[in-house]
């Protein structure tokens, strides 16, 4: 069965410091991977996701990910951290064999100081 | 393009009583998600259809929950009789139902029993 586990409910960056959130997937086959990201009293917003066809992807808003087969890794990182991206962030997993329904993480608070 | 839409955005009920919510999802997209997002917790999947058909509803709680989805577009998810345990954002998404194709999320019901 798939799950995805986010290591650190809250991860807290200054203003400009790289951003670094982490995700791990159980999968029995390549699964499709995704990051999403909520703002307070809003539904979620795709950032990226991976489908195989490159193992580095870009999303919005600067944020990308790195598919790591061997570590059933997917990471979320971003240079510099800015204000604006304070939210909480979730790594999804759907595949074939479950019917592609999509599994959350429990998510991780980014909080940014000034 | 329009978004997912649910309403209402906020309910407040006693225990004991019944609530309905409503979403009206992407046009032709074919998958539909329900999700309950406890406070501080990823979504957990409740039911995921495709069309008008149930693909997972494996985390229903079928003796009080219940959804269906008219005519393969608009669903509605029931809550009767609710418990203390089911204040929650309720998050209704929508996907074309290809396996890589992002979901797109409404901005949720939340939900209050008190």
């Amino acid at each position: 069965a798939q799950s995805v586990t986010q290591l650190g409910s809250h991860v807290s960056v200054s203003e400009g410091a790289l951003v670094l959130l982490r995700c791990n997937y159980s999968s029995s086959v390549p699964p499709y991977l995704f990051w999403y990201v909520q703002y307070p009293n809003q539904g979620l917003q795709l950032l990226l996701k991976y489908t195989s066809a490159a193992t580095l992807v870009k999303g919005i808003n600067g944020f990308e990910a790195e598919f790591k087969k061997s570590e059933t890794s997917f990471h979320l990182t971003k240079p510099s951290a800015h204000m604006s991206d304070a939210a909480e962030y979730f790594c999804a997993v759907s595949e074939e064999d479950s019917s592609y329904k999509l599994i959350f993480g429990s998510g991780t608070r980014l909080l940014v100081r000034p | 393009e329009a978004g997912v839409a649910q309403s209402p955005r906020y309910k407040i009920i006693e225990k004991r009583q019944s609530v309905a919510f409503w979403c009206n999802p992407i046009s032709g997209h074919a998958t539909l998600y329900w999700y309950q997002q406890i406070l501080g917790q990823g979504p957990k999947l409740l039911i995921q259809f495709q069309n008008n058909g149930v693909v997972d509803d494996s985390q229903l709680p079928k003796d009080r929950f219940s959804a269906e989805r008219l005519k393969g577009v608009d669903s509605t998810l029931k809550i009767q009789p609710a418990k203390l345990e089911d204040s929650a954002v309720y998050l209704c998404a929508s996907s074309l139902g290809q396996p890589n194709t992002e979901a797109f999320f409404g901005q949720g019901t939340r939900l209050t029993v008190v």
